[in-house]
């Protein structure tokens, strides 16, 4: 099946640092790509849809000054989470698709914790 | 759709017994039905899809039922393992749009 990456998988960074998380389609072509967040316990929250070449769709109440994202190839995207707080500390999950019907793949997350 | 950001509900299990993890959608124009398995601290895996013209659809140990009339989807597991350990979603898609997910079920499994 098809194999989506991110890294760091987990990252401790400072309060007001920023930390940049990548997501890759290693062995496809991503049209879209999404950002989920996930506190504990929770279910997947959406925070953002992403096409390549274009600027990423933001849901309601998600900063896109705070979160910005960038999808400039069709196997990378990546989030940037700008001057981080601890409230910022979550689970971070990208998924990308090759195409609107097709399946979405799923990366294994990156645990951010902001001291 | 579906609500999220709500505390997990939890089914506990012994091994070997079945389990059935419930979902209930709100759209009833999505025609694409899809359940996930995610494991502490990884990203969710596709166990299993249905569509909307079908009402049961098999896999190996799982198996889906969708009831359209009442917007309801369930997950079959035979014969737990405590390797299915886990939090179960379901998401409901229409088209081209993008999946809503449900809230998720934690499944544990007693040995």
């Amino acid at each position: 099946g098809a194999v989506v990456s991110q890294h760091p998988s987990r990252v401790i960074c400072k309060s007001g640092t920023s930390v940049k998380i990548e997501c890759r389609s290693l062995d496809f072509q991503a049209t879209t790509m999404f950002w989920y967040r996930q506190f504990p316990k929770q279910s997947l929250m959406l925070m953002a849809t992403s096409n390549e070449g274009s600027k990423a769709t933001y849901e309601q109440g998600v900063e896109k000054d705070k979160f910005l994202i960038n999808h400039a190839s069709l196997t990378l995207s990546t989030l940037t989470v700008t001057s981080a707080h601890p409230e910022d500390s979550s689970f971070y999950i990208c998924s990308a698709r090759q195409g609107g019907f097709d399946e979405q793949y799923f990366g294994p997350g990156t645990r951010l914790t902001v001291t | 759709g579906e609500s999220v950001g709500l505390h997990l509900p939890t089914l506990s299990v012994q091994e070997g017994d079945n389990s059935i993890i419930n979902c209930a959608y709100s759209n009833s124009a999505s025609d694409y039905f899809i359940w996930y398995k995610q494991e502490s601290g990884k990203g969710p895996q596709f166990i299993i899809d249905i569509r909307s013209n079908m009402d049961k659809r098999q896999g190996q140990r799982v198996t889906v039922l969708l009831n359209k009339t009442v917007k309801h989807l369930s997950l079959q597991i035979a014969a737990t393992q405590p390797g299915d350990s886990a939090v179960y979603f379901c998401a409901e898609k229409q088209g081209s749009y993008i999946p809503t997910f449900g809230r998720g079920t934690s499944l544990i499994v007693h040995p």
